[in-house]
């Protein structure tokens, strides 16, 4: 159990680029989930899947926003043109339904931290 | 909607001393209710759960939980903190359990010594 990763830790980006930030889940867990985290807040949902299958999206992700979790196993989000707004703390974390102590726990990555200028 | 209201944004405690972090949910359904920690520069780690059963629940580290449903609260207490306690703690709620949860805005917990 090598824990959830997230690649890169930090991306810094101008107005208007795209970026695109990896989430590899824990194996086996079948459901992801991406959050985003601003100052002084607590995480806010964003999408998630179980497997390949997209669940639901927030009202947060705009349509420059996109997620996809090909073959069911890492997750891609990308956002489309930028803005200043976009800086967060983006969070992904991955779950299992199991029974015993990993019920219904979600595990979180270390985060991706996003800085538009 | 579930919602969580973390009443207080900071909470400075003197070393050894006791603490309650506060917690209150609103749903209009059964929920599973969540702590988690974020120790300085790391990503969140659950601290414990209630899902059913006992209302007290415990983590490894002393701290325990109490949900009331009557209340609608669920808040973190420990009887004796220490330095390594410092840290940023998360209420959050979910209604399915295995779905996204809905957090609070955290609580920043600073242990003086």
């Amino acid at each position: 159990d090598t824990g959830v990763s997230q690649n890169p830790r930090h991306k810094i980006t101008k107005r208007g680029q795209n970026v695109t930030f990896r989430c590899d889940p824990i194996s086996e867990h079948n459901r992801l989930y991406w959050y985003r985290q601003t100052l002084g807040q607590g995480p806010e949902f964003l999408t998630y899947f179980q497997n390949e299958a997209q669940l639901e999206k927030s009202r947060l992700l705009s349509d420059r926003f996109s997620a996809e979790r090909p073959k069911g196993s890492f997750s891609t989000l990308e956002i489309q043109r930028t803005e200043q707004g976009d800086s967060a703390m983006y969070l992904c974390a991955s779950s299992l339904r199991a029974s015993g102590r990993a019920r219904y726990t979600q595990y979180f990555g270390p985060g991706t931290r996003l800085t538009v200028l | 909607a579930q919602s969580v209201t973390q009443l207080d944004s900071q909470v400075p405690v003197f070393e050894e001393a006791p603490v309650e972090l506060r917690c209150n949910y609103s749903s209009s359904v059964s929920v599973y209710l969540f702590w988690y920690v974020q120790y300085p520069n790391q990503g969140l780690q659950l601290l414990l759960k209630y899902l059913s059963g006992s209302t007290l629940v415990e983590s490894i580290n002393g701290f325990e939980a109490e949900f009331n449903k009557s209340q609608t609260s669920f808040h973190l207490r420990k009887p004796s903190v220490h330095i390594s306690d410092t840290a940023e703690y998360f209420c959050a709620v979910s209604p399915g359990g295995n779905t996204p949860l809905v957090f609070g805005k955290g609580t920043r917990l600073s242990v003086i010594a």
